[in-house]
């Protein structure tokens, strides 16, 4: 099945600086990358997806790049602020199967 | 939209009892994902269901977990008998297979 490694495990910025996340994934078949926050006591919730026709995709302070060549894709946030402080997940899965994979997460802490 | 709905929201239960948790997905998805999110493992699917019918259980730990969907708006994951190893947070999510995953705010379990 689909292999998905994310780094790094925990991350501290400080506010206004970028935030970045990177996962690789092993199925060259999985066209299919979403990216997932969760706050404490809460399921995640997506914040941008991008599939393997499109390279980068942008909303607002986020987006995403993927790299289907290497296997790998990155969340980038930039201008971050103190509510940008959650657990972050990536995920892939192929488009005809709905069964996500997810990394093991990433803690972003926003320093003030 | 009410989002997908999970109770109960806590349960704490002896080794050996039944449990059972409840998903409502969002009206209109027809496909239902249940997983368990723990410290060492992570997110993991444990199964999946599309117009009711279960599609990949291979996820399920072992015999003592089951699920079911009797109809579009329920579906139910019962653990018999649980065990201290079964606490985890348990995650409901639902999707049209179009659109994005969408998770409720998931069931903590906790077997003493």
């Amino acid at each position: 099945g689909e292999n998905v490694e994310q780094h790094p495990s925990t991350l501290s910025v400080q506010e206004g600086d970028s935030a970045v996340i990177k996962c690789t994934y092993s199925d060259s078949a999985s066209n299919y990358f979403p990216w997932y926050k969760q706050e404490l006591g809460k399921g995640p919730q997506l914040i941008i997806d991008i599939r393997s026709n499109v390279g980068e995709k942008k909303d607002q302070r986020i987006a995403v790049t993927l790299n289907k060549t290497a296997k790998h894709f990155s969340l980038h946030i930039t201008e971050t602020q103190p509510e940008d402080s959650a657990v972050y997940f990536c995920a892939a899965s192929m488009g005809n199967d709905y069964k996500l994979s997810f990394g093991a997460g990433t803690t972003v802490t926003v320093r003030a | 939209d009410a989002g997908v709905i999970q109770s109960p929201r806590h349960e704490v239960t002896e080794m050996g009892q039944e449990v059972t948790l409840r998903c409502k997905p969002i009206s209109g998805h027809d496909y239902l994902f249940w997983y368990r999110q723990t410290m060492m493992r992570g997110l993991e699917l444990l199964i999946y269901f599309n117009n009711n019918v279960p599609i990949d259980d291979s996820g399920m730990p072992e015999d003592r977990f089951s699920a079911k969907m009797p109809n579009a708006s329920f579906s139910t994951l019962k653990i018999q008998p649980s065990e201290p190893r079964d606490s985890a947070v348990y995650f409901c999510a639902s999707t049209t297979g179009l659109g994005p995953l969408s998770f409720g705010p998931g069931t903590r379990l906790t077997v003493t």
